[in-house]
Protein backbone atom coordinates (compact mmCIF):
# COMPACT_ATOMS: atom_id res chain seq x y z
CA UNK A 1 0.00 0.00 0.00
CA UNK A 2 1.05 3.66 -1.14
CA UNK A 3 2.54 5.82 1.96
CA UNK A 4 -0.30 8.45 0.20
CA UNK A 5 -3.10 7.99 -1.77
CA UNK A 6 -4.83 10.48 -3.90
CA UNK A 7 -7.60 10.21 -6.41
CA UNK A 8 -5.61 10.90 -9.69
CA UNK A 9 -9.03 12.30 -11.81
CA UNK A 10 -8.86 14.17 -13.73
CA UNK A 11 -11.52 16.06 -12.11
CA UNK A 12 -12.89 19.07 -13.73
CA UNK A 13 -15.36 21.44 -12.18
CA UNK A 14 -16.70 24.96 -13.63
CA UNK A 15 -15.21 28.29 -12.76
CA UNK A 16 -16.84 29.69 -9.87
CA UNK A 17 -17.77 26.05 -8.16
CA UNK A 18 -15.81 24.45 -4.92
CA UNK A 19 -13.10 21.83 -6.15
CA UNK A 20 -12.57 19.03 -3.57
CA UNK A 21 -9.29 17.35 -3.39
CA UNK A 22 -8.93 13.98 -1.39
CA UNK A 23 -6.02 12.63 0.17
CA UNK A 24 -5.92 9.22 2.62
CA UNK A 25 -2.45 8.23 4.48
CA UNK A 26 -1.70 5.06 5.75
CA UNK A 27 0.97 5.63 8.46
CA UNK A 28 -0.63 6.49 11.77
CA UNK A 29 2.31 8.65 13.10
CA UNK A 30 2.50 11.13 10.18
CA UNK A 31 2.53 14.55 11.90
CA UNK A 32 2.01 16.97 9.34
CA UNK A 33 0.31 17.45 5.94
CA UNK A 34 0.81 19.88 2.71
CA UNK A 35 -0.65 20.52 -0.23
CA UNK A 36 1.49 21.24 -3.29
CA UNK A 37 0.34 22.89 -6.08
CA UNK A 38 2.19 22.00 -9.60
CA UNK A 39 1.33 23.60 -12.99
CA UNK A 40 2.20 22.02 -16.45
CA UNK A 41 6.13 21.93 -16.61
CA UNK A 42 6.76 23.66 -13.54
CA UNK A 43 7.95 22.45 -10.04
CA UNK A 44 5.78 22.22 -7.16
CA UNK A 45 4.76 25.17 -4.66
CA UNK A 46 3.61 24.70 -1.31
CA UNK A 47 -0.20 26.44 -0.49
CA UNK A 48 -1.31 25.11 2.44
CA UNK A 49 0.38 22.95 5.62
CA UNK A 50 -1.87 21.36 8.43
CA UNK A 51 -1.10 19.75 11.38
CA UNK A 52 -3.51 19.28 13.74
CA UNK A 53 -7.19 18.37 12.99
CA UNK A 54 -9.66 20.42 11.70
CA UNK A 55 -9.78 22.83 9.31
CA UNK A 56 -7.61 25.48 8.33
CA UNK A 57 -8.50 28.54 5.81
CA UNK A 58 -6.09 30.58 3.82
CA UNK A 59 -7.99 32.85 1.26
CA UNK A 60 -10.34 30.36 -1.24
CA UNK A 61 -8.08 27.11 0.46
CA UNK A 62 -9.33 25.46 2.93
CA UNK A 63 -7.25 22.42 4.46
CA UNK A 64 -9.07 19.66 6.28
CA UNK A 65 -7.61 17.01 8.49
CA UNK A 66 -9.41 13.81 10.15
CA UNK A 67 -6.31 11.95 11.86
CA UNK A 68 -8.38 9.06 12.95
CA UNK A 69 -9.74 8.91 9.43
CA UNK A 70 -6.48 9.27 7.91
CA UNK A 71 -7.60 11.70 5.52
CA UNK A 72 -6.65 14.55 4.42
CA UNK A 73 -8.92 17.15 1.85
CA UNK A 74 -8.15 20.29 0.22
CA UNK A 75 -11.41 22.29 -0.66
CA UNK A 76 -10.97 25.25 -2.90
CA UNK A 77 -13.65 27.82 -3.12
CA UNK A 78 -14.63 29.98 -6.33
CA UNK A 79 -12.39 28.05 -8.48
CA UNK A 80 -10.87 29.85 -11.03
CA UNK A 81 -9.43 28.82 -14.50
CA UNK A 82 -5.80 29.80 -13.13
CA UNK A 83 -6.25 26.78 -10.75
CA UNK A 84 -5.87 24.24 -13.11
CA UNK A 85 -2.99 22.08 -12.16
CA UNK A 86 -2.25 19.32 -10.62
CA UNK A 87 -2.53 19.25 -6.68
CA UNK A 88 -0.29 16.84 -4.49
CA UNK A 89 -0.76 15.81 -1.07
CA UNK A 90 2.33 15.09 1.10
CA UNK A 91 2.47 14.09 4.54
CA UNK A 92 5.69 14.15 6.79
CA UNK A 93 5.92 10.79 9.31
CA UNK A 94 8.51 13.07 11.96
CA UNK A 95 11.92 11.51 10.48
CA UNK A 96 14.41 14.27 11.57
CA UNK A 97 15.25 14.52 7.95
CA UNK A 98 12.26 15.88 6.94
CA UNK A 99 11.27 13.61 3.98
CA UNK A 100 7.87 14.34 2.67
CA UNK A 101 6.10 11.24 1.16
CA UNK A 102 4.13 12.29 -1.83
CA UNK A 103 0.79 11.11 -3.49
CA UNK A 104 0.87 10.82 -7.14
CA UNK A 105 -1.62 13.76 -7.61
CA UNK A 106 -4.84 14.60 -8.73
CA UNK A 107 -4.75 16.92 -11.95
CA UNK A 108 -7.86 19.28 -11.50
CA UNK A 109 -9.29 21.34 -14.34
CA UNK A 110 -11.63 24.76 -13.82
CA UNK A 111 -13.22 25.64 -16.95
CA UNK A 112 -14.81 28.90 -18.13
CA UNK B 1 7.69 31.45 1.81
CA UNK B 2 11.04 30.08 1.36
CA UNK B 3 12.95 30.66 -1.62
CA UNK B 4 15.04 27.79 -3.09
CA UNK B 5 16.78 28.34 -6.14
CA UNK B 6 18.43 26.10 -8.98
CA UNK B 7 20.76 26.82 -11.53
CA UNK B 8 20.81 26.18 -14.39
CA UNK B 9 17.12 25.93 -15.48
CA UNK B 10 17.59 24.20 -18.67
CA UNK B 11 21.05 22.44 -19.91
CA UNK B 12 21.54 20.40 -23.56
CA UNK B 13 24.22 18.29 -23.36
CA UNK B 14 26.36 15.46 -25.80
CA UNK B 15 26.24 11.83 -24.45
CA UNK B 16 28.89 10.63 -22.29
CA UNK B 17 29.56 14.17 -20.62
CA UNK B 18 28.88 15.24 -16.91
CA UNK B 19 26.17 17.64 -15.75
CA UNK B 20 26.94 19.44 -12.79
CA UNK B 21 23.09 20.95 -11.09
CA UNK B 22 23.13 23.87 -8.27
CA UNK B 23 20.68 24.15 -5.64
CA UNK B 24 20.76 27.24 -3.00
CA UNK B 25 18.31 28.14 -0.28
CA UNK B 26 18.47 31.63 -0.25
CA UNK B 27 16.78 33.05 2.86
CA UNK B 28 16.92 29.82 5.37
CA UNK B 29 19.42 27.29 6.49
CA UNK B 30 18.80 23.47 5.35
CA UNK B 31 20.42 20.56 6.53
CA UNK B 32 18.69 18.21 4.28
CA UNK B 33 17.94 19.37 0.75
CA UNK B 34 16.26 16.42 -1.53
CA UNK B 35 16.64 15.42 -5.07
CA UNK B 36 13.85 14.64 -7.14
CA UNK B 37 13.13 13.64 -10.74
CA UNK B 38 10.08 13.82 -12.80
CA UNK B 39 9.31 12.35 -16.36
CA UNK B 40 6.45 14.40 -18.50
CA UNK B 41 3.06 13.19 -16.62
CA UNK B 42 4.36 11.33 -14.15
CA UNK B 43 4.62 11.74 -10.41
CA UNK B 44 7.52 13.01 -8.34
CA UNK B 45 10.37 10.40 -7.57
CA UNK B 46 12.78 11.29 -4.65
CA UNK B 47 16.47 10.11 -5.85
CA UNK B 48 18.42 10.90 -2.78
CA UNK B 49 18.29 12.91 0.53
CA UNK B 50 21.17 15.47 0.87
CA UNK B 51 22.75 16.21 4.40
CA UNK B 52 24.64 18.91 5.09
CA UNK B 53 28.41 17.43 5.76
CA UNK B 54 27.88 13.83 5.39
CA UNK B 55 27.04 11.81 2.47
CA UNK B 56 23.73 11.38 0.90
CA UNK B 57 20.99 8.62 1.33
CA UNK B 58 20.10 7.43 -1.86
CA UNK B 59 16.54 5.83 -2.80
CA UNK B 60 16.78 2.00 -4.15
CA UNK B 61 17.55 1.92 -7.54
CA UNK B 62 18.96 5.30 -7.99
CA UNK B 63 22.49 4.32 -8.84
CA UNK B 64 25.06 6.97 -6.21
CA UNK B 65 28.35 6.44 -8.95
CA UNK B 66 26.34 8.12 -11.50
CA UNK B 67 24.13 10.71 -9.39
CA UNK B 68 26.92 11.79 -7.43
CA UNK B 69 25.61 14.64 -4.65
CA UNK B 70 27.56 17.23 -2.65
CA UNK B 71 26.63 19.18 0.30
CA UNK B 72 29.11 21.10 1.06
CA UNK B 73 27.29 24.12 3.35
CA UNK B 74 23.78 24.76 5.04
CA UNK B 75 22.38 26.57 1.84
CA UNK B 76 23.68 24.41 -0.79
CA UNK B 77 23.68 21.09 -2.58
CA UNK B 78 24.96 20.20 -6.02
CA UNK B 79 23.83 16.88 -8.38
CA UNK B 80 26.17 15.68 -10.57
CA UNK B 81 24.68 13.10 -13.44
CA UNK B 82 28.26 11.49 -14.66
CA UNK B 83 27.95 10.33 -18.11
CA UNK B 84 24.82 11.42 -18.92
CA UNK B 85 22.90 9.38 -21.54
CA UNK B 86 19.50 10.10 -23.17
CA UNK B 87 17.54 7.99 -20.75
CA UNK B 88 19.06 10.53 -18.48
CA UNK B 89 16.53 13.17 -19.78
CA UNK B 90 14.07 14.69 -17.54
CA UNK B 91 13.42 17.25 -15.36
CA UNK B 92 15.56 17.43 -11.75
CA UNK B 93 13.86 19.12 -9.24
CA UNK B 94 15.78 19.87 -5.61
CA UNK B 95 13.92 20.58 -2.71
CA UNK B 96 14.96 22.46 1.23
CA UNK B 97 13.25 21.71 4.23
CA UNK B 98 12.64 24.59 6.78
CA UNK B 99 14.07 23.22 10.13
CA UNK B 100 11.17 24.59 12.32
CA UNK B 101 8.26 24.18 10.16
CA UNK B 102 9.47 21.05 8.21
CA UNK B 103 7.82 22.66 5.10
CA UNK B 104 9.22 21.65 2.13
CA UNK B 105 9.84 24.31 -0.06
CA UNK B 106 10.98 23.84 -4.24
CA UNK B 107 13.52 24.70 -6.46
CA UNK B 108 12.08 25.92 -10.04
CA UNK B 109 13.71 22.58 -11.18
CA UNK B 110 16.34 21.87 -14.05
CA UNK B 111 15.76 20.17 -17.31
CA UNK B 112 18.04 18.30 -18.72
CA UNK B 113 18.40 17.14 -22.45
CA UNK B 114 21.19 14.25 -23.31
CA UNK B 115 21.59 14.53 -27.11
Amino acid sequence: QKEVEQNSGPLSVPEGAIASLNCTYSDRGSQSFFWYRQYSGKSPELIMSIYSNGDKEDGRFTAQLNKASQYVSLLIRDSQPSDSATYLCAAYRGSTLGRLYFGRGTQLTVWP
Amino acid sequence: GAVVSQHPSRVICKSGTSVKIECRSLDFQATTMFWYRQFPKQSLMLMATSNEGSKATYEQGVEKDKFLINHASLTLSTLTVTSAHPEDSSFYICSATDRISYEQYFGPGTRLTVT
